[in-house]
């Protein structure tokens, strides 16, 4: 079936570096992409979404990045911040619209 | 925080037992996804609510049933508990179905004995 993977389950950086975590999706068809946090304990916190009419949206200190060429999505985050660390989850909005498909997260670790 | 609240925060139950989880929408949403998030994993759809109608659903047993109430408030009832229905138990609530953003809420903690 199709679904949205992610690169890397873990990414170490220092702190006060930029932070790029990465996202594959195999459905061409989706329009509609989120980037959530997760802290532990907690339920995700919505960061970003970007919607297949752009390559580019820009938040505070979070960038994402879209190509829909290669199905690929990424989060960049600036002057990453021990605040920043968490799990970070890649979702995909189905053609229905009602129905997120997660990837297996990401792992952000900052040192300080 | 998201408005999103949910309870019980933690629930134990033995194989077999029912359980009845709950959920309130952030104020003007009428939309409510649940998502079922096992250890280590993303959270996987379990099925949606919008206007009080089921509006689509994943690959989830029939023991896995729900409902949205007229103030879009939304249970989720699991009959027959396993060991595998262990997991952190996710809502979240959208403006209008389609394409929302979908905010979720802190999650309900359930074990399984």
């Amino acid at each position: 079936g199709e679904s949205v993977g992610l690169h890397l389950p873990t990414l170490s950086v220092q702190e006060g570096d930029n932070s790029i975590i990465n996202c594959a999706y195999s459905n061409s068809a989706s329009d509609y992409f989120i980037w959530y946090k997760q802290e532990s304990g907690k339920g995700p916190q919505f960061i970003i979404d970007i919607r297949s009419n752009m390559d580019k949206r820009q938040g505070q200190r979070v960038t994402v990045l879209l190509n829909k060429t290669v199905k690929h999505l990424s989060l960049q985050i600036a002057a990453t911040q021990p605040g920043d660390s968490a799990v970070y989850f890649c979702a995909e909005n189905n053609n229905a619209g009602n129905m997120l498909t997660f990837g297996g997260g990401t792992r952000l670790m900052v040192k300080p | 925080e998201t408005g999103v609240t949910q309870s019980p925060t933690h629930l134990i139950k033995t194989r077999g037992q029912q359980v009845t989880l709950r959920c309130s929408s952030q104020s003007g949403h009428n939309t409510v996804s649940w998502y079922q998030q096992a250890l280590g994993q993303g959270p996987q759809f379990i099925f949606q609510y919008y206007r009080e109608e089921e509006n689509g659903r994943g690959n989830f047993p029939p023991r896995f049933s729900g409902l949205q109430f007229p103030n879009y408030s939304s249970e989720l009832n699991v009959n027959a508990l396993e060991l595998d229905d262990s997991a952190l138990y996710l809502c979240a609530s959208s403006l209008e179905t389609g394409g929302e953003t979908q905010y979720f809420g802190p999650g309900t903690r359930l074990l399984v004995l």
